[in-house]
């Protein structure tokens, strides 16, 4: 089983439109992350959910709109997609109450054409 | 705004020991190093972490000096699936702001 896993691994989209990302983890850890990978392989942290609260808001387009219905899941949407907006985005779990360390997604390739 | 300093690459051949190199020189008293790699486009993944002792593990150790202000982690006998994006990051235990700076480009050479 896998324990970060990501839908969709690949998507394709019009500039525009609206898509989101979704991300389970099935470790039982109380965070979860969202990271964006660039053209340039910068790993940025965009959000972190503590226990479905939102503990970390980088400086991140508002629209981006992380959701957590609970603990096991964070998905991200994105409105009003933009060409900028084309990278790898990463979800990533961890246990700060167990100090167990992060474990990724393996990614989903978002293309804005 | 990473705190660590990590060389852009750095190349070994097969079966040697890598050395990879981290200066944290304004690590705080409870911070821990930690140490991820990616793997081609791969998602991150967990090595290695120590607060002041060398630590060692199936996979790696840690060795972290003194004054805690730099650390080496050393892969012992690196294949050429080692091949990665080594990332070193220093942050406090039970703190959920994981940030990456560039990491080190490791090619392991046949």
């Amino acid at each position: 089983d896998t324990a970060v896993s990501q839908t969709p691994k690949y998507l394709v989209t019009q500039m525009g439109n609206d898509k989101s990302i979704k991300c389970e983890q099935n470790l039982g850890h109380d965070t979860m992350y969202w990271y964006k990978q660039d053209s340039k392989k910068f790993l940025k942290i965009m959000f972190s959910y503590n226990n479905k609260e939102l503990i970390i808001n980088e400086t991140v387009p508002n629209r981006f709109s992380p959701k957590s219905p609970d603990k096991a899941h964070l998905n991200l949407h994105i409105n009003s997609l933009e060409l900028g907006d084309s990278a790898v985005y990463f979800c990533a779990s961890s246990s700060l109450a167990g100090y167990t360390e992060a474990f990724f997604g393996q990614g989903t390739r978002l293309t804005v054409v | 705004d990473a705190k660590t300093t990590q060389p852009p690459s750095m190349d070994c051949a097969e079966g040697r020991a890598a050395n990879l190199p981290c200066n944290h020189s304004t690590i705080s008293g409870n911070e821990y190093v930690y140490w991820y790699r990616q793997i081609h486009s791969q998602g991150p993944q967990y090595i290695i972490h120590g607060l002041k002792n060398n630590e060692t593990n199936e996979m790696a150790s840690l060795i972290i000096t003194e004054d805690r202000k730099s650390s080496t982690l050393i892969l012992p006998h690196a294949t050429l699936r080692d091949t990665a994006v080594y990332y070193c990051i220093v942050r406090p235990r039970g703190d959920n702001d994981m940030r990456f700076g560039a990491g080190t480009r490791l090619t392991v050479k046949p």
